[in-house]
């Protein structure tokens, strides 16, 4: 596609269930990005791929979050026994070598656990 | 820890004034420095980059500069248009090049 595609766009879950998030990046795009936005904050930084494997999973909240990517194209963010402190907006950004070069985002999936 | 502080309080200005948001960072080494913009519902969108060594960028009506030792960015808007208002956030790139820690941003209203 010509954009970073990211579903579902919206989400809500109850409370212990567990949610998958999709990116879809920009085509030879080598690298991909998740972040966490929160209302009113800035974005924190989730996790890095560069291809397939994840140099820096610092920026991963718990052991609930996990993710990966596979053929060096789409990831999943993967939340288990969601929380009501999951809730925020969910980004992924793509980029052709790194940050050293502009970062598209996609829309976000919106997440909400009730 | 690593912190970046923007303007919470959003900044308010005339059309045809420049607008001036501060970006302003600590214990922190930035090898580069970009300024994205977002709009409510979207995603951020790149604007500049600016790296350790430049001290100013120019795009078309945009400018930044980025001051290592005073550990501060500024990005400017001349000309501001009501186009140009949405949240302005400033992003510090590690050495290692892909650890990218963004502030919360500068909410920017430019009236008619």
């Amino acid at each position: 596609g010509a954009g970073v595609s990211q579903s579902p766009s919206n989400k809500v879950t109850e409370k212990g269930k567990d949610v998958e998030l999709r990116c879809d990046p920009i085509s030879g795009h080598t690298a991909l990005y998740w972040y966490r936005q929160s209302l009113g904050q800035g974005l924190e930084f989730l996790i890095y791929f560069q291809g397939n494997s994840a140099p820096d999973k610092s920026g991963l909240p718990s052991d609930r979050f996990s993710a990966e990517r596979t053929g060096g194209s789409v990831s999943t963010l993967t939340i288990q026994r969601t929380q009501q402190e999951d809730s925020a907006v969910y980004l992924c950004a793509s980029s052709f070598q790194g940050a050293v070069t502009e970062a598209f985002f996609g829309q976000g999936t919106r997440l909400t656990v009730v | 820890s690593q912190k970046i502080e923007q303007n919470s309080e959003a900044l308010n200005i005339q059309e045809g004034k420049t607008a001036t948001l501060t970006c302003n960072y600590t214990n922190y080494s930035p090898a580069y420095l970009q300024w994205y913009r977002q709009d409510p519902g979207r995603g951020p969108v790149f604007l500049l980059l600016i790296r350790e060594n430049e001290k100013e960028k120019r795009k078309e009506r945009l400018k930044v500069t980025f001051d290592t030792t005073l550990k501060q960015s500024l990005f400017h808007i001349t000309a501001s248009q009501p186009a140009d208002s949405a949240t302005y956030l400033c992003a510090l790139v590690n050495t290692g090049g892909f650890k990218t820690i963004f502030g919360a941003g500068t909410r920017l209203f430019v009236k008619a």
